[in-house]
């Protein structure tokens, strides 16, 4: 059974980077055929996506974030990762991570990020 | 980007009604739309995927239809876990863009 957990600090100042870890466990992210994604809800609103990671390294990245996202891969500890960099107030959310099959079959429980000073 | 509406916004039903969900997308995505469930604290679960493709262990009472811009999922017979927020989200193009919900609560 493939599970997803999101990992990261639950509060970050203005204009600092926004760091979260999914680790994945069930399956390897360095296997083909699967993009692993982040997701985003702002409070109270719906979903938003920011990108993806394929297990060769390539990335996509949501137009509206391209200038401020990052995303790795650790295939060592199984696990992939965002970076959000000069986070403002409009970046409070709870972001998802999942696995990306054309679809999300597969999400994080969900991590909650603050942003403020 | 490709832009999804999703109609009603909230959809008032009794448990054992039939629902109805509307998803409309601003061009073409052939048959590359999929529907998430959301409740409250939770992650969202796939549903159905390319249209009428039901995920692993949903039940039957849900069913998707649809293809180009205009799709439906359709709740059957609603059971008291079946209220909740429901999503649409295409795959045809980058972005990925997801519907802004429909929330379907009791009446």
């Amino acid at each position: 059974q493939v599970q997803l957990q999101e990992s990261g600090p639950g509060l970050v100042k203005p204009s600092q980077t926004l760091s979260l870890t999914c680790t994945v466990s069930g399956a390897s992210i360095s296997r083909g055929g699967y993009y692993w994604s982040w997701i985003r809800q702002h409070p109270g609103k719906g979903l938003e996506w920011i990108g993806y990671i394929f297990y060769s390294g390539s990335t996509y990245y949501n137009p509206s974030l391209k200038s401020r996202v990052t995303m790795s891969l650790d295939t060592s500890k199984n696990q992939f990762s965002l970076k959000l960099t000069s986070v403002t107030a409009a970046d409070t959310a709870v972001y998802y991570c999942a696995r990306d099959y054309d679809f999300l079959d597969v999400w994080g429980q969900g991590t909650t990020v603050t942003v403020s000073s | 980007e490709i832009v999804l509406t999703q109609s009603p916004a909230t959809l008032s039903l009794s448990p054992g009604e039939r629902a109805t969900l509307s998803c409309r997308a601003s061009q073409s995505v052939s048959s590359y739309l999929a529907w998430y469930q959301q409740k409250p604290g939770q992650a969202p679960r796939l549903l159905i995927y390319d249209a009428s493709n039901r995920a692993t262990g949903i039940p039957a009472r849900f069913s998707g239809s649809g293809s180009g811009t205009d799709f439906t999922l359709t709740i059957s017979s609603l059971e008291p876990e079946d209220f909740a927020v429901y999503y649409c989200q295409h795959r045809s193009s980058w972005p990925r863009t997801f519907g802004p919900g429909t929330k379907v609560d009791v009446k």
